[in-house]
């Protein structure tokens, strides 16, 4: 299958400072990513869709200007949470898919975001 | 309407046993069920996928039931091994929205 790399693997920062997590997709070119949000022993919760060349749509409750979202390539999104506090830590992972249609989501290996 | 039912939450099966895992939704426009497997710390991996169309699909070992009538669809693991302990995650989505819907997740151990 194809490939969608994500960095960093973990990252821990100081709270109220900004971090930016890339999705790439490696081997294909993706028109939409998507960002996720996984807490512990829990589902993935989507928080974006992120479009390229275009603004990303948010789901319902995800602030906007905390999570900015940019889809500048054919082949990256970044994710970067903004102002971050402890309870922005979580397990971060984004899926793309391919630009020509295929229905199956690439995921990347996921974030692990950890703010003291 | 949008959520997906999964359970059990968590199984427990003995090595070369068969491991069972069901899903159930109400949005009709569903017409892409995948199974995902997650390890610890690793971002989840596609099993199998099924459509509509048909009401069974088998992978090696995986088997995806599905029963359009009842809205049901189910993850079948043969002969599952201690290597196949991960959580699973049944999904759906819809042509158009390409958002999936995640179920609640199944924590699968194999004892050997």
């Amino acid at each position: 299958g194809a490939v969608v790399s994500q960095h960093p693997s973990w990252v821990i920062c100081k709270s109220g400072t900004s971090v930016k997590i890339e999705c790439r997709s490696l081997d294909f070119q993706a028109t939409t990513m998507f960002w996720y949000r996984q807490f512990p022993k829990q589902s993935l919760m989507l928080m974006a869709t992120s479009n390229e060349g275009s603004k990303a749509t948010y789901e319902q409750g995800v602030e906007k200007d905390k999570f900015l979202i940019n889809h500048a390539s054919l082949t990256l999104s970044t994710l970067t949470v903004t102002s971050a506090h402890p309870e922005d830590s979580s397990f971060y992972i984004c899926s793309a898919r391919d630009y020509r249609g295929v229905t199956e989501a690439f995921f990347g290996q996921g974030t692990r975001l950890t703010v003291v | 309407q949008q959520q997906v039912k999964q359970s059990p939450q968590s199984l427990i099966v003995q090595k070369g046993g068969i491991s069972i895992i069901n899903c159930a939704y109400e949005n009709t426009a569903f017409d892409y069920f995948p199974w995902y497997q997650q390890f610890p710390g690793k971002g989840p991996a596609l099993l199998i996928a099924i459509r509509p169309d048909v009401s069974e699909k088998k992978e090696g070992r995986f088997t995806i039931s599905f029963n359009k009538s009842a809205k049901q669809f189910s993850l079948h693991i043969m002969d599952s091994q201690p290597g196949d302990s991960a959580t699973y995650f049944c999904a759906a989505s819809s042509q158009g929205t390409d958002k999936l819907i995640f179920g609640t997740g199944t924590r699968l151990q194999v004892f050997p």
